[in-house]
């Protein structure tokens, strides 16, 4: 079973619009984080914002939030005011651990944002 | 802080060479370092962890011998792709987590390489 699920492969919003990429996740582990990465055409992968197992505020870094629900298991990623340069590939991400793990970082499919002009 | 150096940033070699790519961490010491692949327009991929001073784990399906990875120091790892070959291209990406590092720090990347086999 997939442990992280974006079900939107590409989205569209026009600039100065808000927009929210889905992130579904499934663990068993009582602590784990929820973390959401940029990838430009670049290819550099982008930390953007942390959501830790819990924590009972939603995380919130400039533009971005993150919508927490920890009982329905879903972490989405809030883009306000979204600008030309937030095109790109986004990466919903979770961290579990021990267990040996290493506390690996396992990755969703990504999701193509495209903000229109 | 926390700053991940990878080079080369992208290489092209020749079917049946071997290509080594470098993972370093600048200004920690880096207990794991994670090295994944990336096909276009699809997820990362894990590879492998390394920890400093013993063998890596490999993720189920990632050939042992084909992607050689080696954690000498706390702040260099290294991947060779021994005997590359043109479905070896792909792009590398390798990150690192500091000593003391949990589920709730997140991993710094370097700047991935693209590997180009022809």
């Amino acid at each position: 079973a997939q442990k992280i699920t974006q079900t939107q492969p590409g989205m569209f919003v026009q600039e100065k619009e808000a927009v929210t990429l889905d992130c579904t996740y499934d663990t068993s582990d009582q602590s784990y984080g929820l973390f959401w990465y940029k990838q430009p055409s670049s290819g550099e992968m982008i930390f953007l914002i942390y959501q830790g197992s819990y924590d009972e505020q939603n995380a919130t870094e400039g533009r971005y939030s993150l919508n927490f629900q920890k009982a329905r298991k879903s972490a989405n990623l809030v883009i306000s005011a979204s600008q030309l340069g937030d095109s790109a590939m986004y990466f919903c991400a979770m961290r579990e651990g021990p267990g040996g793990s290493n506390y690996k970082l396992t990755f969703g499919k990504g999701t193509l944002l495209t903000v229109n002009p | 802080g926390a700053v991940v150096s990878q080079h080369p940033s992208r290489v092209i070699c020749k079917s049946g060479t071997s290509v080594k790519i470098e993972c370093r961490s600048l200004d920690f010491q880096a207990t794991t370092m994670f090295w994944y692949r990336q096909f276009p327009k699809q997820s990362l991929m894990l590879m492998a962890t390394s920890n400093e001073g013993s063998k890596a784990t490999y993720e189920q399906g990632v050939e042992k011998d084909k992607f050689l990875i080696n954690h000498a120091s706390l702040t260099l790892s290294t991947l060779t792709v021994t005997s590359a070959h043109p479905e070896d291209s792909s792009f590398y990406i390798c990150s690192a987590n500091g000593d003391g590092s949990s589920y709730n720090s997140p991993l710094h990347f370097g700047n991935g390489t693209r590997l180009t086999v022809t």
